[in-house]
Formats: structure tokens, sequence, C-alpha cells
């Protein structure tokens, strides 16, 4: 069974800094990773994903990840955060073939951002 | 293509009632997916369908939870004799064959 841990419920940044957020997976075979940003009452808006190929994922907004199969890490980054950065960020595993598509998702972390 | 559309976005009601909520995927998106949010959580898996197919289900989704997809174009899902421990967001997605997977604004329940 597959499994997603986002280390850190909220996040605090200045605007300006890193925005580092870390994501473990457990899953018996490959997985496709991802994530999602979700603003208040508001859906989910993919930021990136990895599937297969390079290891480093860039999304959008400046948005990157890096897929560290020896760690099962996804941890996502941005060099430097934007007030419109605040928002509550999933991390997500799915099997690929034709479970594609079945999400787990993680606790989702909220990020903050401070002038 | 204006998006995974839900209906209604808000919907408050009685503990023991019945309540339906609609998704209209991105045309011609043949799979469609439900989940579930509670407050503070990720979104959790319900079911999902190919096409009119349904062709998972949750163990979350008990007896009192149904799912429809006539003709393979929107979505419903039934909620009867509805519980406080229903409230939550509940979450569309569809994904097209290349692997493009979009979520809905989502319906937030309330049950009182």
């Amino acid at each position: 069974a597959q499994s997603v841990t986002q280390l850190g419920s909220h996040v605090s940044v200045s605007e300006g800094a890193l925005v580092l957020l870390r994501c473990n997976y457990s899953s018996s075979v490959p997985p496709y990773l991802f994530w999602y940003v979700q603003y208040p009452n508001q859906g989910l808006q993919l930021l990136l994903k990895y599937t297969t190929g390079a290891t480093l994922v860039k999304g959008i907004n400046g948005f990157e990840a890096e897929f560290k199969k020896s760690e099962t890490s996804f941890h996502l980054t941005k060099p430097s955060a934007h007030m419109s950065d605040a928002a509550e960020y999933f991390c997500a595993v799915s099997d690929q073939g034709d479970s594609w598509g079945k999400f787990q998702f993680g606790a989702g972390t909220q990020v903050v951002v401070t002038p | 293509d204006t998006g995974v559309s839900q209906d209604p976005r808000h919907k408050i009601t009685k503990r023991g009632q019945n309540v339906t909520f609609r998704c209209d995927p991105i045309s011609e998106h043949n799979r469609l997916y439900w989940y579930r949010q509670t407050l503070g959580q990720g979104p959790e898996f319900l079911t999902y369908f190919q096409n009119e197919a349904q062709l998972e289900k949750s163990r979350l989704l008990s007896d009192r939870f149904s799912a429809e997809r006539p003709k393979g174009s929107f979505s419903t899902l039934e909620i009867q004799r509805t519980e406080q421990g229903d409230s939550a967001m509940y979450l569309c997605a569809s994904r097209d064959v290349y692997n493009e997977q979009f979520f809905g604004p989502g319906t937030r329940l309330t049950v009182l």
C-alpha cells in the first residue's frame, strides 16, 4: 500500500526566503509523484509532477522538486517566497498504469509568508 | 473549455437528509474521480469511473453513498441519511488520455 508523509503541517517563511516543503513516500513500485497547491475554498492546482526521466522537475510559479529514489523523497522548493505563495500544499503519489489518477495524498503543509 | 465544474459549491443540510452533488468533467475526459477532504487533511479517494463504468470504490464509500456517471459525461454523488461525519469538501477530478488530471473547485457539505 502507498502512503505519503509531509513533514510539518505548518511552515512560516519570510518573503524572499527559500521555501522547502518535505515529502516522503512509501510504495512497493516506482510511483508517479505530484505536488498540488490549494488556495482557500478552491480545488487543487497541479504545481508539478514526476513520472519518468529527469529527476529534477520544474513546475509553475518557480517551484521545483527532486525525486530521490534512494531517500523515497520528493521535496518541493522555491528559491524566493512571494506573498502569493501562501496556501496549502499537498504531495501525492499514484501508481503507474491503469491506476494512474487514483491519488494518495499527504496531510498537507500550510505555508504562511511573512513580509 | 471551462475546466471541471461542481454544483453546488456549498450545501448545508440537516442530519438525516439526502444530498446530491454534480460534477461536470472537462469534455472528452474519459476518467472521473471523486475525493473527500476533511478539515486539515489531504483528499481521500472515494471512487472513479471510466466512461460510464464505475471501476473502483473505496472502503470509505459506505452503503449510504452512491455515485453514477450516466452516458459517461457528468457524474453525481448522492449521500443518503447524512451524518455529521459526512461534513467535508467533496472534490471531483477528470483525466484525459494524456494523463493530465484536473480538479474541480469542490462542494463543501455541512451537516447540522
